[in-house]
C-alpha cells in the first residue's frame, strides 16, 4: 500500500512568519509530487509541484524535495490569515493516478 | 478558465435511490477522476477514467458504477444509496502530461437518509 503521510495539525504560526508543511510518502519510485489548498468547504487548488530534488519557488510558496528521504515539504512565506487552510500533499504513483496524504491544517494568527 | 463544472453543489436522497452525479469539463482533458472525501480519511479515489468508454476501479469502487460516453463528461452512479455513502464527492481531470495536477469540480455534498 503506497502512503503519503501529512502531520494533521493544526499548525498555528503568527502572521508574517514562514509556515513549514512537511510531507513523506512510502513509494521510492514516485516522481512528481504536488501541494493543494483546500479552503473549509471548499474543493482542493492545486499550488504547485515539484519532481526534482531541491527547491522550487513560486511567489511566497517553496516546494522542496529530497527524494533520498522520500520527503517533500511546502514552505509559506510571510504568511498572510487567508493563507488559513488545509494543504494536501499528493504523490503520483503512475499514469495520472495519485495517492493523497491526510492533510495539514494551518492556521496563521492575525 | 478552466473548469470542472459538477451538476449539484448539495444532494439528499433516500436510502436505495439510484443517484446520479454528473461532471462536465471544458479543457478537453483525457483523464476524468470521482473522489469521495471525509473527515479523517481524506481523499479516495473511487474510479477514474482515461478516455470515452474507458472506466478503472479505483481504491473503494463498491456500491458505484460509472459512464464515460463523451469525453467532457463523466457520471458517477450510486445504484442503491446507502447511509455509508454520505460524503462529500469530489470530480477532478487532468492532462496526460505527468507535470500537471488536477483540477477539481466544486464537489457535491450527498447526504442520504
Amino acid at each position: 500500500q503506497k502512503e503519503v503521510e501529512q502531520n494533521s495539525g493544526p499548525l498555528s504560526v503568527p502572521e508574517g512568519a514562514i509556515a513549514s508543511l512537511n510531507c513523506t510518502y512510502s513509494d521510492r519510485g514516485s516522481q512528481s509530487f504536488f501541494w493543494y489548498r483546500q479552503y473549509s468547504g471548499k474543493s482542493p487548488e492545486l499550488i504547485m509541484f515539484i519532481y526534482s530534488n531541491g527547491d522550487k519557488e513560486d511567489g511566497r510558496f517553496t516546494a522542496q524535495l529530497n527524494k533520498a528521504s522520500q520527503y517533500v515539504s511546502l514552505l509559506i512565506r510571510d504568511s498572510q490569515p487567508s493563507d488559513s487552510a488545509t494543504y494536501l500533499c499528493a504523490v503520483r504513483i503512475g499514469g495520472q493516478n495519485f495517492v493523497f496524504g491526510p492533510g495539514t491544517r494551518l492556521s496563521v494568527l492575525p | 478558465d478552466v473548469k470542472v463544472t459538477q451538476s449539484s453543489r448539495y444532494l439528499v436522497k433516500r436510502t436505495g435511490e439510484k443517484v446520479f452525479l454528473e461532471c462536465v469539463q471544458d479543457m478537453d482533458h483525457e483523464n476524468m477522476f470521482w473522489y469521495r472525501q471525509d473527515p479523517g480519511l481524506g481523499l479516495r479515489l473511487i474510479y477514474f477514467s482515461y478516455d470515452v468508454k474507458m472506466k478503472e476501479k479505483g481504491d473503494i469502487p463498491e456500491g458505484y458504477s460509472v459512464s464515460r460516453e463523451k469525453k467532457e463528461r463523466f457520471s458517477l452512479i450510486l445504484e442503491s444509496a446507502s447511509t455509508n455513502q454520505t460524503s462529500m464527492y469530489l470530480c477532478a481531470s487532468s492532462p496526460p502530461d505527468r507535470n500537471y495536477g488536477y483540477t477539481f469540480g466544486s464537489g457535491t455534498r450527498l447526504t442520504v437518509v
